[in-house]
């Protein structure tokens, strides 16, 4: 099993440039979830979602979108990227329940120009 | 809501000695569960120890173990026999027993751990 894939690693963007950050998981698990990781701030909840079709906003959503079409994958949009979305990105998925701990992917550094 | 406090931004350890990190949250539940999670240099987030809150006893995870004092709120995570590999960031983090499938993990700022050989 692969787990949590997250493409790509490293990505650079200009200010105003659009992407997809691509999660994919391969263990069934109904819950996924993005997350941005900042020096001094932890980790903060972006979207989430409970199963395909549905999603939901976290903590900090503005700027982004996401979708969920099947199972396995939940992309993350920047739909007009800003300075102040370079961060580290990460994706994770477990089993409903608040019992199940998240598998994490290995995360995507994003740097905003 | 509920939030997740690591005081203590950076801590250090000699090998072989046991170190404790500091976790408190706040919260009005009584049903929730609490995690450590690990990061090393590598970037991957590791899942270390988890506690259930309607369980007494603590749990225990080879080398780690937690001291979960629920009335007080606090969870701290104890690293007997440190090791050169623990050195990391860990996060503790919270996640509710209420929301059930919309549940949402919230995590402290981390802590960074250095060993010292």
């Amino acid at each position: 099993n692969a787990g949590v894939t997250q493409t790509p690693k490293f990505q650079v963007l200009k200010t105003g440039q659009s992407m997809t950050l691509q999660c994919a998981q391969d263990m069934n698990h109904e819950y996924m979830s993005w997350y941005r990781q900042d020096p001094g701030m932890g980790l903060r909840l972006i979207h989430y979602s409970v199963g395909a079709g549905i999603t939901d906003q976290g903590e900090v959503p503005n700027g982004y979108n996401v979708s969920r079409s099947t199972t396995e994958d939940f992309p993350l949009r920047l739909l007009s990227a800003a300075p102040s979305q370079t961060s580290v990105y990460f994706c994770a998925s477990s089993y409903l329940g608040s019992n199940q701990p998240q598998h994490f992917g290995d995360g995507t550094r994003l740097s905003i120009l | 809501a509920q939030t997740v406090t690591q005081s203590q931004p950076e801590m250090s350890v000699q090998e072989a000695e046991t170190v404790t990190l500091s976790c408190t949250y706040d919260t009005s539940e009584s049903d929730y569960y609490l995690f450590w999670y690990k990061q090393p240099p590598s970037r991957q987030m590791i899942l270390v120890i988890r506690q259930e809150a309607y369980k007494q006893q603590n749990a225990t995870e080879n080398r780690f173990s937690v001291n979960f004092q629920k009335a007080a709120k606090s969870f701290s995570l104890k690293i007997s026999d440190s090791q050169l590999g623990d050195a990391a960031m860990y996060f503790c983090a919270y996640r509710s027993e209420m929301s059930g499938a919309n549940s949402k993990l919230t995590f402290g700022k981390g802590i960074t751990l250095s060993v010292r050989p």
